[in-house]
């Protein structure tokens, strides 16, 4: 089984703090990316990573970053957090060629 | 641009009952794929199934299916015998057209409660 993993389901952090959150997968997929979860306005993409130290801008990477160095492992950083990054964050991986996206579990993100 | 609209925020149905979620779309790309994932209070969003423009069938895993109108731009989601381990939000979505064909576009969802 595909196993994505988020290192944290919830999170508390205060305004201006730097945060990290942490993705890995197992099954070896090129593709990596980053979704914030809102209610009435579904996932929407933050940032993609197709390959080690590779990465593209979603729909709104505003006020984000992130960081490829393994092929397992991608991150999202919020440089200065900010209240109106409370949300859901979802990261998923899927096969260079294929659509179907593997998705972890979520980081419930509260900003302060 | 692209645009998936799911009309129904939320919706009830008695266990074991088939219960359909709707879900429409629009691209100008000839060739697109329709997901449907399923997110359980746990907060994991679980692949459903998937459909291709060009796939002649309506795609169907177990008891759930994809009915699939071209014409029509719709891909609603039927679950048959619906079960109480059902009730989640659920969410359709587009692969993304050209340059975007890697990323998948979503819409709103439809939290679905199945009454035992």
């Amino acid at each position: 089984d595909v196993k994505v993993t988020q290192s944290s389901r919830y999170l508390v952090k205060r305004t201006g703090e730097k945060v990290f959150l942490e993705c890995v997968q197992d099954m070896d997929h090129e593709n990596m990316f980053w979704y914030r979860q809102d209610p009435g306005l579904g996932l929407r993409l933050i940032y993609f990573s197709y390959d080690v130290k590779m990465k593209e801008k979603g729909d709104i990477p505003e006020g984000y970053s992130v960081s490829r160095e393994k092929k397992e492992r991608f991150s999202l950083i919020l440089e200065s957090a900010s209240t109106n990054q409370t949300s859901m964050y979802l990261c998923a991986s899927s096969p260079a060629a294929a659509n179907i996206q593997y998705f972890g579990a979520g980081t419930r993100l509260s900003v302060l | 641009a692209q645009k998936i609209t799911q009309t129904q925020p939320g919706m009830f149905v008695q266990e074991k009952e088939a219960v359909t979620l709707d879900c429409t779309y629009d691209t100008s790309d000839p060739s697109y794929g329709l997901f449907w994932y399923k997110q359980p209070s746990s907060g994991e969003m679980i692949f459903l199934i998937y459909q291709g423009s060009y796939d002649q069938q309506n795609a169907t895993e177990g008891r759930y299916s994809l009915n699939f109108q071209k014409a029509r731009k719709s891909a609603n989601l039927v679950i048959s015998a619906s079960q109480l381990g059902d009730s989640a939000m659920y969410f359709c979505a587009m692969r993304g057209e050209m340059d975007s064909s890697y990323k998948l576009i979503f819409g709103s969802g439809t939290r679905l409660l199945v009454r035992p």
